[in-house]
């Protein structure tokens, strides 16, 4: 059974700090992951897809990296802002059927 | 953009009566999904739906749970019978297709509550 564990589960950072946020899964036999940003109360929006047969995604000061051999994938936040304060899901896709997998998440807090 | 929507953001219910959520897929997305989160923890799959039949099913999804996508362009899912534990967030999301490349897009999810 896929699990998907995401440490730590908070995290405070001043403004302008570059971040790393971690991921890991325990069955390699995925077809993408996808990280997620979930404001308090609200949906999930997604902020980068890596395939399997992909290394990495870039979407503006964000940068996703994904080695599956190890089942881990690094979500990188450059120069972060308040605005950037969220938790931030990590979620594998397995099966014909692509359901997702989630992680529980980390929540961020940017201080100004 | 298109987005998924969901209807309605808040539903309250009695134990023990039923209830049907509601959502609007991205108009030509074929593939269907409803998940769960339960205040503070995960986010949990409850069902794929694909080709007006369902591909898969969590152990969550029993007898009580259905889902059904009506008018080709409404999903539903239906609790039967509601229970306390049934208190949650729940979440639509609809993709183009059901692998590698496809991203999953979520509604904003209605949350249910149970008294």
């Amino acid at each position: 059974k896929q699990e998907v564990t995401q440490i730590p589960a908070a995290l405070s950072v001043p403004e302008g700090e570059n971040l790393v946020l971690n991921c890991s899964f325990t069955d390699s036999a995925i077809y993408n992951l996808q990280w997620f940003r979930q404001d308090p109360g609200k949906g999930l929006t997604s902020l980068l897809l890596i395939q399997s047969s992909q290394r990495e995604q870039t979407s503006g000061r964000l940068n996703a990296s994904l080695d599956k051999s190890s089942g881990r994938s690094t979500l990188y936040i450059a120069a972060s802002q308040p605005g950037d304060s969220a938790t931030y899901l990590c979620a594998v896709l397995t099966g014909a059927n692509s359901k997702l997998t989630f992680g529980k998440g980390i929540t961020l807090s940017v201080r100004p | 953009e298109p987005e998924v929507t969901q209807t309605p953001s808040h539903q309250v219910t009695q134990m023990g009566q039923e209830v049907i959520l509601r959502c609007v897929p991205i108009s030509n997305h074929l593939y269907f999904y409803w998940y769960r989160q339960i205040l503070g923890q995960k986010v949990e799959f409850l069902v794929s739906f694909y080709n007006n039949e369902i591909s898969e099913k969590s152990e969550i999804f029993d007898d009580q749970f259905s889902v059904e996508r009506p008018d080709g362009s409404n999903f539903t899912l239906k609790i039967r019978s509601t229970k306390l534990e049934d208190s949650a967030m729940y979440f639509c999301a609809s993709a183009l297709g059901p692998g590698a490349a496809y991203e999953q897009y979520f509604g904003p999810g209605t949350r249910l509550t149970v008294t």
